[in-house]
């Protein structure tokens, strides 16, 4: 089965602790992203890569980073200079960063107590 | 990105055609409108895009203004299951084929189907 994997579904975690999420694709897409979705509002862009070994900052990028060392792989660290982390992560990837459609993982729920 | 509205939510009878309108007043020629639909907890998922021209595919049917001032998506017969917060969204695309990928969500309509 083709498609985007998120993993955990929900993360519990201390505050000042790092943490790493992980997303995976099988599509074959050159292009990933990671998006931020607070309760009742739409997502927000933290990061995305057009192709491996690049990435840019999108509209939310402080407190974050990320790797694209393979091409099925974006890793996004929630560092502790986050000053909320907690919310609603989701990865999404696309053929291309042309105007295909993205499709999106499941999602992964980080709770920071 | 242009700014887009839409109503904060809507309600539809199963069976029935859900039409759910967006504003784009200030989309520009290269500006693609896209829908999107998230179903709660869930990633959202890409239902249909245009340009200019009337779209149709197996999820829904989008209807652009001959002015590209605004659109309406179109589910022709809702099931319980298209509830769901649905996004409208314009996207730049650059003479190339380039947008750098930004897709951006506002608030969305909240749809719900009822028996």
């Amino acid at each position: 089965d083709g498609g985007i994997t998120q993993s955990p579904k929900y993360l519990f975690r201390k505050e000042g602790q790092n943490v790493t999420l992980s997303c995976e694709q099988n599509l074959n897409h050159d292009a990933m992203y990671w998006y931020r979705q607070d309760p009742g509002q739409g997502l927000r862009l933290i990061y995305y890569s057009q192709i491996v070994n690049d990435f840019q900052k999108g509209d939310i990028a402080e407190g974050y980073s990320v790797s694209r060392e393979k091409k099925e792989s974006f890793p996004l660290t929630v560092t502790s200079a986050q000053k909320n982390p907690t919310a609603f992560y989701l990865c999404a990837s696309s053929m291309d960063d042309s105007y295909n459609e993205q499709f999106f993982g499941p999602g992964t729920r980080l709770t920071v107590l | 990105d242009a700014k887009t509205t839409q109503p904060t939510s809507m309600d539809c009878a199963e069976g029935r055609a859900a039409n759910l309108p967006c504003n784009h007043s200030t989309i520009s020629g290269n500006e693609y409108v896209y829908w999107y639909r998230q179903i709660h907890s869930q990633g959202p998922q890409y239902i249909i895009h245009g340009l200019k021209n009337n779209e149709t595919n197996e999820m829904a049917s989008l209807i652009i203004t001959e002015d590209r001032k605004s659109s309406t998506l179109i589910l022709p017969h809702a099931t319980l299951r298209d509830t769901a917060v649905y996004y409208c969204i314009v996207r730049v695309v650059e003479a190339g084929g380039t947008s750098y990928g930004k897709l951006t969500f506002g608030q969305g309509t909240i749809l719900t189907v009822h028996p």
